[in-house]
């Protein structure tokens, strides 16, 4: 069975902090893997995607940066957190390519002060 | 960029009633359209899918998309109070790799 392993659950960070969130994926190989993120009463908004290791798109912009570092890894981070920032993060992962249904993990709150 | 609408906005039915949702999008290019069930501090999870013009069935829920009108609903049969949940509308685009959700219809369902 596929899981997939978000971390940290919550976070409280500073303004100027930086901010590494984590996602792990086992029991599936090459995974298609995304990060979106939900301010809170906001619309869920796709971040990026991957669809190799090594390769990471961008989708919206909000001065955040994502890496896949290994086939089963997706890390989100950024160098100075805003306030804006704040939300729930959530990275998902699907397999192949078209009409598929995306997995999502149980999300991290973040919360900048 | 595609822009996903959904209503209404809340929507609060009795037990046993079906439950009807909307969500309006605004690309006919649109590859699929996913509904997404989540609950309060969850990811959300996939609760049915359509791609072609028409309808479709699975249990007790029933989606129509009408791509002409850009229209898809979403039909819930005899609602339950677990169905009480944000039911979030997502359309994919020519790349699959995106999706673009809609801000979501709170159902809460009463005994």
């Amino acid at each position: 069975a596929q899981t997939i392993h978000q971390w940290p659950v919550a976070e409280i960070k500073a303004v100027g902090s930086p901010l590494s969130l984590g996602c792990t994926i086992k029991g599936k190989s090459s995974p298609n893997l995304y990060w979106y993120w939900q301010a809170t009463g906001g619309t869920l908004q796709q971040l990026f995607y991957s669809i190799t290791v090594g390769q990471v798109e961008s989708v919206v912009q909000l001065n955040l940066s994502a890496s896949r570092p290994k086939d089963d890894q997706f890390i989100l981070s950024t160098e100075k957190l805003l306030l804006s920032h704040s939300g729930f993060y959530l990275c998902a992962w699907s397999q192949g390519q078209g009409v598929t249904e995306v997995f999502f993990g149980k999300g991290t709150r973040l919360t900048v002060v | 960029q595609e822009k996903v609408q959904q209503s209404p906005e809340s929507l609060i039915v009795p037990e046993g009633a079906m439950s009807s949702l909307n969500c309006t999008f605004s690309n006919s290019a649109s590859q699929s359209i996913w509904w997404y069930q989540q609950h309060p501090g969850k990811g959300p999870e996939a609760l049915i899918s359509i791609f072609s013009n028409g309808n479709k069935k699975e249990g007790r829920l029933t989606v129509y998309l009408n791509r002409a009108s850009l229209h898809v609903s979403l039909h819930i049969r005899d609602s339950q109070p677990s169905d009480s949940a944000v039911y979030l509308c997502a359309v994919s685009m020519s790349n699959y790799n995106v999706l673009y959700f809609g801000s979501g219809t709170k159902l809460t369902v009463e005994p």
